[in-house]
């Protein structure tokens, strides 16, 4: 299994521009998870989905970030316009939902905005 | 809402010896899941073990073990015979079986120093 699979590993960005990350879960997963790891703020679940539909959304800083989840094999976060409080190391994940319920994390994008 | 605590940012340990990272949490629920999570250096969330709360044994993964404490609300993970490559920020996280689909709470996170 290749796991889960994030793109791009890292991304440098001006403040205002829009940025785009990307996320594969692992094949027959149905929940997928949007984290954002800072110093400051530790890991946060900014929203997951299952079966492709969001669940909860409650995370998500502000309007400026949105999420997608078009099919099960793929989904995006985006913030537009970015802003330098938005650096981070923004992690995917997904999951069964059956036992054993363990998430398995992609290799995260940090992501810089200047 | 359930809520994780780790009570310990930092840890150290000598190579080859035992340390135990403590995790607490919250919950009203019965049934659940707990686990623990390495991030080393390379920033990648590893799965390093999981207990079902139904099971009283304590989970066990080679070098790593619990000590699963139901009534307490006590996780704690204990590392023997440390290697440099333990050296990681571990995190402990719940999850109940109610309709949270899966939805992962995190402690803070310790993080965890190996002596050669």
């Amino acid at each position: 299994d290749a796991g889960v699979i994030q793109s791009p590993r890292h991304e440098v960005t001006e403040m205002g521009q829009e940025v785009t990350l990307r996320c594969k879960p692992i094949s027959g997963h149905n929940s997928l998870f949007w984290y954002r790891q800072t110093m400051m703020r530790g890991l946060e679940l900014l929203i997951y989905f299952n079966n492709n539909v969001p669940i909860d959304d409650s995370g998500m800083p502000e309007d400026r970030f949105s999420a997608k989840m078009p099919n099960a094999s793929f989904s995006t976060l985006k913030i537009q316009p970015s802003e330098p409080r938005d650096s981070a190391v923004y992690f995917c994940a997904s999951s069964r939902s059956g036992a054993p319920y363990e998430q398995y994390f992609g290799p995260g994008t940090r992501l810089t905005v200047t | 809402a359930q809520t994780v605590t780790q009570s310990q940012p930092e840890m150290s340990v000598q190579e080859a010896e035992t340390v135990t990272l403590s995790c607490t949490y919250d919950t009203s629920e019965s049934d659940y899941y707990l686990f623990w999570y390495k991030q080393p250096p390379s920033r990648q969330m590893i799965l390093v073990i999981r207990q079902e709360a139904y099971k009283q044994q304590n989970a066990t993964e080679n070098r790593f073990s619990v000590n699963f404490q139901k009534a307490a609300k006590s996780f704690s993970l204990k590392i023997s015979d440390s290697q440099l490559g333990d050296a990681a920020m571990y995190f402990c996280a719940y999850r109940d079986l109610g309709t949270s689909y899966g939805k992962l709470t995190f402690g803070q996170g310790t993080i965890l120093t190996v002596h050669p």
